[in-house]
């Protein structure tokens, strides 16, 4: 079954940190681009960051650079999300997503991330 | 932070047919290909359509878009309430260096 599990979610404090995996499976991650994609309560999808299959390719929407970093253990198929110096509008569901013919085709069900004090 | 406009919201009875519009820019949506998510209640989102108007295994054909200069387009026809949910279009962005997801339509079945 083709799956895209995260974990890692919970409650931080604003400037805190947390880290975010996602575990992948039934497919070939090793060839994937991978993305993470947020949702703030009530409110729509944002594009984060993506990753390319071997790591050395990366983007990121300006809200989160210098503060989110990706990386990706392609022996493990695991993808995860480093997040640093966290904002109260970081507060959201975090999708992990695979990306394959210029779409996000496999979604994850989610982890929560809350910011607050 | 979305470059992309959609009507927040569209209805009708059920049988007939909506049109959601997704509005971008010469970076974005005329350039690039345009994807469609459905995004159910209380769940994750689902791809619908890639590269502006394939439908990937398992989409029915009541499902249709199409793109035209910076515009881009979904048709849902047959309107049953399972299709209620939220609709989203999405894009890379070439002067962003990333993608953008469109504000997003919430179909509601009268």
């Amino acid at each position: 079954e083709v799956q895209l599990v995260e974990s890692g979610g919970g409650l931080v404090q604003p400037g805190g940190s947390l880290r975010l995996s996602c575990a992948a499976s039934g497919f070939t991650f090793s060839i994937s681009w991978m993305h993470w994609v947020r949702q703030a309560p009530g409110k729509g999808l944002v594009w984060v960051s993506g990753l390319s299959s071997d790591g050395s390719g990366t983007t990121r929407a300006d809200s989160v650079k210098g503060r989110f970093t990706m990386s990706r253990d392609n022996a493990k198929n695991t993808f995860y999300l480093q997040m640093n110096n966290l904002r109260a509008e970081d507060t959201a569901v975090y999708y992990c997503v695979r990306g394959a013919n210029s779409a996000f085709d496999i979604w994850g069900q989610g982890t929560v991330v809350t910011v607050s004090s | 932070q979305s470059v992309l406009t959609q009507p927040p919201s569209v209805s009708a009875a059920p049988g007939q047919r909506v049109t959601i519009s997704c509005s971008g820019s010469s970076s974005n949506i005329r350039t690039e290909y345009v994807s469609w998510y459905q995004q159910l209640p209380g769940t994750a989102p689902k791809l619908l359509i890639y590269e502006n108007y394939k439908r990937p295994s398992g989409i029915p054909d009541r499902f249709s878009a199409s793109k035209s200069g910076t515009s881009a387009t979904l048709d849902i026809t047959g309107l049953q309430t399972g299709d209620e949910a939220d609709y989203y279009c999405e894009a890379r962005d070439t002067s962003l260096d990333g993608h953008v997801f469109g504000t997003g339509t919430k179909v509601t079945v009268l």
